[in-house]
């Protein structure tokens, strides 16, 4: 069956601190990549998505995550975090199957950033 | 910036009631999700709904619950029989017709079942 796991729960950084937060994913087909956020009292928001073509990609807030095809992970990256990236991360993936399109999320991971 | 709205952002009932779920789509989204999130796990998909109808289902999704577009416009999630485990953050997400994979989230219901 599909899934996708994160294996860093909670990671605390010091702002300019570099982030990598881990994201794999077990498909038998085609995939997709997404990286949401949630921010301390807001809804799931989308970061960055992967479809195909440049493995690097870039999101919003300096966020950049790389799909390596061959180790089947999506790892998102920043190379200076703020205090204001405190949130929830999630990795996320869909198949195209019967046009529902439905993400199967990982379990997540709290990133707290400290002054 | 449009948003996906949903109401009400927590909703406490008795085991054995009936809830149900409401969610404002963006204006043009045509296609439509609910997930949920029990505390502490992944957050889960239940269920996809397009043209009135359900696209796709998951095994969460059993005979308790339903889906629907009343008005053409809220989309509602109902649980006829709430059972404990029930008890979790319900999401609903949106996304317009040639956006396969943009799929934007509401804030979320908390439903505690007691």
């Amino acid at each position: 069956a599909q899934s996708v796991s994160q294996h860093n729960h909670h990671v605390i950084l010091s702002e300019a601190a570099s982030l990598e937060l881990g994201c794999n994913y077990s498909y038998g087909g085609t995939v997709n990549l997404f990286w949401y956020v949630q921010y301390p009292g807001q809804h799931l928001q989308l970061l960055l998505k992967y479809f195909s073509g440049d493995p690097l990609v870039k999101g919003i807030k300096g966020f950049e995550a790389e799909f390596i095809k061959s180790k089947f992970s999506f790892n998102l990256r920043k190379p200076s975090v703020q205090w204001s990236d405190t949130a929830e991360y999630f990795c996320a993936a869909s198949l195209l199957t019967g046009g529902g399109n439905k993400l199967t999320f990982g379990t997540g991971t709290q990133l707290k950033v400290e002054l | 910036e449009p948003e996906v709205t949903q109401t009400p952002s927590h909703q406490v009932t008795q085991m054995g009631q009936e809830v149900i779920l409401r969610c404002v789509p963006i204006s043009n989204h045509l296609y439509f999700y609910w997930y949920r999130q029990i505390l502490g796990q992944k957050v889960e998909f239940l269920v996809s709904f397009y043209n009135n109808e359900i696209s796709e289902k998951s095994e969460i999704f059993d005979d308790q619950f339903s889906v629907e577009r009343p008005d053409g416009s809220n989309f509602t999630l109902k649980i006829r029989s709430t059972k404990l485990e029930d008890s979790a953050m319900y999401f609903c997400a949106t996304r317009e017709a040639d956006k396969v994979y943009e799929q934007y989230f509401g804030p979320g219901t908390r439903l505690t079942v007691t």
